[in-house]
């Protein structure tokens, strides 16, 4: 079975700080791994994904995630907060191969960004 | 890219009324639509899985007869929540796996169903 962690339901950065949510993931086959993000009352806009390739993720809007085998870990990063990111924020996981293929979500993160 | 265009974006009915949603891959084939559901300052959960031309999956603890899916076209997937309840009132939303240019998934923008 594969799963999700989010680490902080709510985190707090000043605009122009360093972003950093945290995302552990359990799976017994090798995973794909998605950072997605949503707006109040919106669908989800995908950030970035590993797909076993490079472990260091680019997205969009400078976020970035490295895969990280050895921590299980994947966590998604921007060296500079703005405003406009004030969002929630989902890791999900998806199992190559998998017979459903769907994601499976995390609890989400909700970022705040102080003026 | 890949886009879903879901509607309506916002529904009110009344209580024992039908409401449909629907699902239309736009610039792909959708073999594959997903439909999950997400209640106030959740996660999204997963209601079912429809493939086109064939019966729904599921989830344990999803009512089929409550929760119609339909996916007769590589196009289009609909939802139906029959009999609606207050307590169906949550945001809807779907996403189709996309196979070209990469794994991933495209969402549609939900549903939010208030049932008073």
């Amino acid at each position: 079975a594969q799963s999700v962690t989010q680490l902080g339901s709510h985190v707090s950065v000043s605009e122009g700080a360093l972003v950093l949510l945290r995302c552990n993931y359990s799976s017994s086959v090798p995973p794909y791994l998605f950072w997605y993000v949503q707006y109040p009352n919106q669908g989800l806009q995908l950030l970035l994904k590993y797909t076993s390739a490079a472990t260091l993720v680019k997205g969009i809007n400078g976020f970035e995630a490295e895969f990280k085998k050895s921590e299980t870990s994947f966590h998604l990063t921007k060296p500079s907060a703005h405003m406009s990111d004030a969002a929630e924020y989902f890791c999900a996981v998806s199992s190559i191969g998998g017979s459903q293929g769907n994601l499976i979500f995390g609890k989400g993160t909700k970022l705040s960004v102080k003026p | 890219g890949a886009v879903v265009s879901q509607h309506p974006s916002r529904v009110i009915c009344k209580s024992g009324t039908s409401v449909k949603i629907e699902c239309r891959s736009l610039d792909f084939q959708a073999t594959t639509m997903f439909w999950y559901r997400q209640f106030p300052k959740q996660s999204l959960m997963l209601m079912a899985t429809s493939n086109e031309g064939s019966k729904a999956t599921y989830e344990q603890g999803v009512e089929k007869d409550k929760f119609l899916i339909n996916h007769a076209s590589l196009t289009l997937s609909t939802l139906t929540v029959t009999s609606a309840h207050p307590e169906d009132s949550s945001f809807y939303i779907c996403s189709a796996r996309v196979s070209g240019g990469g794994y991933g998934y495209t969402f549609g923008s939900g549903t939010r169903l208030t049932v008073v």
